[in-house]
C-alpha cells in the first residue's frame, strides 16, 4: 500500500522555467490538496480539489495551476517559476466523512528555482 | 494572517522529560484540532486529534489538552524520548470543510 506518491523528489528549475509536480494516491480518497512548505511558515493550502472534476483555490494560488487528471492524480503546474517558489511542496488526500478524516501526506518534491 | 498561532518554535527536553507545545486560534467556528508529526525528508502523519466537546485526549504518551474558553490547544509528550524528535504541527478546521489550518510547527530536540 503506497499511500500518496509524489514525483519527482527533488528539482532545480531556472526562472522562468515550467513544471508540473505529480501526486498519486491509492486509497481511493476523494479529496486531494496540494501544500508547500517554508521555514517558520508552516503548511500552507495552494489548492484543493474536493473530488473528482472539482479544484479550488487556497491560501497562496498564485503562479499555479492545476489538474485533477482522474481519481488518483492531482497535479501542480509552475508555469513560469520564481525564486519565490522554492520550497518543499506536500500532496495529500483525504476521505470526507461525517467526522473530520485525517489527512494523509506524500513525502513531498524539494523544489529549487534559481 | 496566521490563522492557528504555535508556540515555541523549538524545543529542546532532555529524555524522560515532558514535551508541551501551545497552540492558540481565534476562530469560534474551528470545530476539529489534529496534530501532525513530521520526521525530517517525511511528510507529516496525524499523531492525535481532539474535538471540542472533551477537555483532554489522551493516546499513549501523547495528550492533548484543549480549552474551548480560552482559545487554546496544547500537546504534552510525557516521557519524552529521543525518537520523539521531529517537528510537531497544530491545525485546525471547521465542521464539514475540506481544507486545515496548520500552526507554523515546533521542531522538537529530545536529548539523551
Amino acid at each position: 500500500n503506497a499511500g500518496v506518491t509524489q514525483t519527482p523528489k527533488f528539482q532545480v528549475l531556472k526562472t522562468g522555467q515550467s513544471m508540473t509536480l505529480q501526486c498519486a494516491q491509492d486509497m481511493n480518497h476523494n479529496s486531494m490538496y496540494w501544500y508547500r512548505q517554508d521555514p517558520g511558515m508552516g503548511l500552507r493550502l495552494i489548492y484543493y480539489s474536493a473530488s473528482e472534476g472539482t479544484t479550488d483555490k487556497g491560501e497562496v494560488p498564485n503562479g499555479y495551476n492545476v489538474s485533477r487528471l482522474n481519481k488518483r492524480e492531482f497535479s501542480l503546474r509552475l508555469e513560469s517559476a520564481a525564486p519565490s517558489q522554492t520550497s518543499v511542496y506536500f500532496c495529500a488526500s483525504r476521505e470526507p466523512g461525517t467526522v473530520n478524516q485525517p489527512q494523509h501526506f506524500g513525502d513531498g518534491t524539494r523544489l529549487s528555482i534559481l | 494572517q496566521q490563522q492557528v498561532k504555535q508556540s515555541p518554535q523549538s524545543l529542546i527536553v532532555q529524555k524522560g522529560g515532558i514535551s508541551i507545545i501551545n497552540c492558540a486560534y481565534e476562530n469560534t467556528a474551528f470545530d476539529y484540532f489534529p496534530w501532525y508529526q513530521q520526521f525530517p525528508g517525511k511528510g507529516p502523519a496525524l499523531l492525535i486529534a481532539i474535538r471540542p466537546d472533551v477537555s483532554e485526549k489522551k493516546e499513549g504518551r501523547f495528550t492533548i489538552s484543549f480549552n474551548k474558553s480560552a482559545k487554546q490547544f496544547s500537546l504534552h509528550i510525557m516521557d519524552s524520548q529521543p525518537g520523539d524528535s521531529a517537528t510537531y504541527f497544530c491545525a485546525a478546521s471547521m465542521r464539514g470543510a475540506n481544507n486545515l489550518f496548520f500552526g507554523t510547527g515546533t521542531r522538537l530536540t529530545v536529548i539523551p
